[in-house]
């Protein structure tokens, strides 16, 4: 079944430490994203890559660094720059401009 | 920057009525991509209608339909003959079709969609 895999679901870590969230994508998408969601708000974008090897930051990038070395990954590094790091994270990607975001089933960190 | 606003953060329908969902959005683009997603308690997000800004025919998906009004820059969802299965987060998200522009989607805070059997 083609589709986006987040690992894990859930993930628990101790302050201080980096941590990274895994995404796999295999619809052979161009474009891949991490947003963050928190209670009571919308989806924000973390970091963005429309190909391979190159990234842009979102709106909300600090504390997060992520790579594209292929095109199925799109790993994410929660740093322990985050000053706010619990949060329920997705993945999405899409096939190009003005096509819908298909996501991951998300990955849901906890830091204490 | 664009932003999104769901000015309702929860609704509540009697099962078999109809419902709609709010929507406005604000940008100086001309051409953009509307969407509705659900997310039920699962967490997945699932895409519901889509809209293409410059097609003035409203978007329709068996029981979901849209109103988009594009100078009003209002995109609300309705929703007939509702379902117990509906019941989840409804977001409102726009997408720039500005090539070499920022991408990915900008979202709304969500709705709530309570359904009463």
């Amino acid at each position: 079944d083609g589709g986006i895999t987040q690992s894990p679901k859930y993930l628990f870590r101790k302050e201080g430490q980096n941590v990274t969230l895994s995404c796999e994508q295999n619809l052979n998408h161009d474009a891949m994203y991490w947003y963050r969601q928190d209670p009571g708000q919308g989806l924000r974008l973390i970091y963005y890559s429309q190909i391979v090897n190159d990234f842009q930051k979102g709106d909300i990038a600090e504390g997060y660094s992520v790579s594209r070395e292929k095109k199925e990954s799109f790993p994410l590094t929660v740093t322990s720059a985050q000053k706010n790091p619990t949060a329920f994270y997705l993945c999405a990607s899409s096939s190009g401009y003005g096509t819908e975001a298909f996501f991951g089933q998300g990955t849901r960190l906890t830091v204490v | 920057a664009q932003t999104v606003t769901q000015s309702q953060p929860e609704m509540s329908v009697q099962e078999a009525e109809t419902v709609t969902l709010s929507c406005t959005y604000d940008t100086s683009e001309s051409d953009y991509y509307l969407f509705w997603y659900k997310q039920p308690p699962s967490r997945q997000m699932i895409l519901v209608i889509r809209q293409e800004a410059y097609k003035q025919q409203n978007a329709t998906e068996n029981r979901f339909s849209v109103n988009f009004q594009k100078a009003a820059k209002s995109f609300s969802l309705k929703i007939s003959d509702s379902q117990l299965g509906d019941a989840a987060m409804y977001f409102c998200a726009y997408r720039s079709a500005v090539l070499g522009g920022a991408d990915g989607l900008t979202f709304g805070k969500g709705t709530h969609l309570i359904i009463q059997p």
